[in-house]
């Protein structure tokens, strides 16, 4: 089965620490995305990957990092600079002339 | 950089009327797409419109991309309660399709 997945699907961080979300695609796309959702809004970019070990820093990428050393793998680290991280997080995946596939998602809440 | 806004933020029908929602673009986009994201999940792709001025259809939903592509609506006539949901639109530069915009969404309530 080709597809995104996106684990863990529920994490929970305590303050000051870094957790790192995991994204893995089968579809052989070169781009990759990263958003955060927050309840009853839209999708925000933090950072986004044209090709492997590359990638550009979205809309909000303060308090984020992320590699691409393989083309199926694109991790989100959750640093402790966000001061604000519960959120719902979705990666991505698009291909030449295809639209874009979602995992999941994780839903990352600080306690 | 692009922008991509959409209206209405929100928007509550009684079941079995009409829904409109409109997307705008700061920038010429090469291409719109359309996303239904159901509460609790994510985003599913619906359409992909490409041309000047296309119309789409897909049951009672119906897409159209403007003729400057710089803007897009999305119809749905006599909605359901199955319709429910918040509808994102997505697009990319001329040259860039791997630089996707997401629309702000238009998140829709259906009354029973």
């Amino acid at each position: 089965d080709g597809g995104i997945t996106q684990s863990p699907k529920y994490l929970f961080r305590k303050e000051g620490q870094n957790v790192t979300l995991s994204c893995e695609q089968n579809l052989n796309h070169d781009a990759m995305y990263w958003y955060r959702q927050d309840p009853g809004q839209g999708l925000r970019l933090i950072y986004y990957s044209q090709i492997v070990n590359d990638f550009q820093k979205g809309d909000i990428a303060e308090g984020y990092s992320v590699s691409r050393e393989k083309k199926e793998s694109f991790p989100l680290t959750v640093t402790s600079a966000q001061k604000n991280p519960t959120a719902f997080y979705l990666c991505a995946s698009k291909g030449m002339n295809t639209e874009a596939f979602f995992g999941q998602g994780t839903r990352l809440t600080v306690v | 950089g692009q922008q991509v806004m959409q209206i209405p933020q929100y928007q509550h029908v009684q079941e079995g009327e009409d829904f409109t929602t409109y997307c705008n673009s700061s920038t010429t986009l090469s291409n719109i797409q359309w996303y239904k994201q159901r509460p609790g999940g994510h985003p599913v792709f619906l359409i992909q419109l490409v041309k000047s001025g296309e119309v789409k259809k897909q049951k009672r939903l119906t897409f159209q991309f403007g003729e400057a592509k710089k803007n897009s609506s999305l119809h749905i006539t006599a909605t359901q309660t199955t319709d429910v949901g918040t509808y994102f639109c997505a697009g990319s530069p001329p040259g860039g399709y791997q630089k996707v915009t997401f629309g702000t969404g238009t998140k829709l309530q259906v009354i029973p």
